[in-house]
């Protein structure tokens, strides 16, 4: 099965909703990071965030690794937020070199 | 900011011929990577490298082969390009080590085989 899995595949808000976007994983390494990606581009990293929560601007990304699970939650969203956001990780002990990307989520913000 | 640059960013290639697919990047990191995006499988790692000289096969390398010349260069080279090959490649270079590898990624090559 997939050991990287996003949920939902995809989601449509209107702008101003809060959104909240999930990724599970088949292994207890602590490398997860997410990432945005533009319609039609490249990749930018948001977070890596290997345990816990952090913060940066309206985005705030939560990985609990006992549960195999990272969310990634947008606050106040803006059409500027639509593109597909993924998660990725290692899933092997690798010196965390070869990372393995969920499916993504793509979101679309209506105004 | 690292700065990766792929080239070309857009190629139409006939079946059979040889494809040289260019990424160079700027930060001075150890490992870089080949990625494909296709509809319906995501992102899908080709090859990776951790420092000039070396190549390691990803998780679908056949039909691909690499070059890591150099800290900052890695090409992607398609022997014999079929129209399976048809997709998004996107290159990225990473500091490596399991503290941390935040990827820094190309803008992509749209390859088009037919």
């Amino acid at each position: 099965g997939q050991q990287v899995q996003q949920s939902p595949a995809s989601l449509v808000l209107q702008e101003g909703e809060n959104a909240e976007l999930q990724c599970n994983f088949s292994t207890s390494l602590n490398s997860m990071q997410w990432f945005y990606q533009r319609p039609g581009g490249s990749l930018v990293s948001l977070f890596y965030n290997p345990s816990g929560t952090k913060h940066s601007g309206r985005l705030t990304s939560t990985t609990v690794i006992k549960e195999r699970r990272s969310s990634l939650h947008i606050s106040s969203s803006q059409t500027t937020d639509s593109g597909t956001y993924l998660c990725a990780l290692p899933l092997n002990n690798n010196a965390g070199a070869k990372l393995t990307f969920g499916g993504g989520t793509r979101l679309t913000v209506r105004p | 900011e690292a700065a990766v640059t792929q080239s070309p960013r857009n190629k139409v290639a006939v079946t059979g011929g040889k494809v040289t697919l260019s990424c160079n990047q700027t930060n001075n990191h150890n490992n870089m990577y080949w990625y494909r995006q296709d509809t319906g499988h995501g992102l899908r790692l080709i090859h990776y490298s951790y420092g000039a000289g070396s190549t390691e096969k990803g998780d679908i390398p056949d039909g691909y082969k690499a070059s890591r010349p150099s800290q900052e260069n890695f090409s992607l080279i398609l022997e014999l390009a079929t129209p399976s090959q048809t997709s998004v490649y996107f290159c990225a270079s990473g500091e490596g080590g399991q503290s941390g590898n935040t990827l820094y990624f190309g803008e992509g090559s749209r390859l088009i085989v037919v």
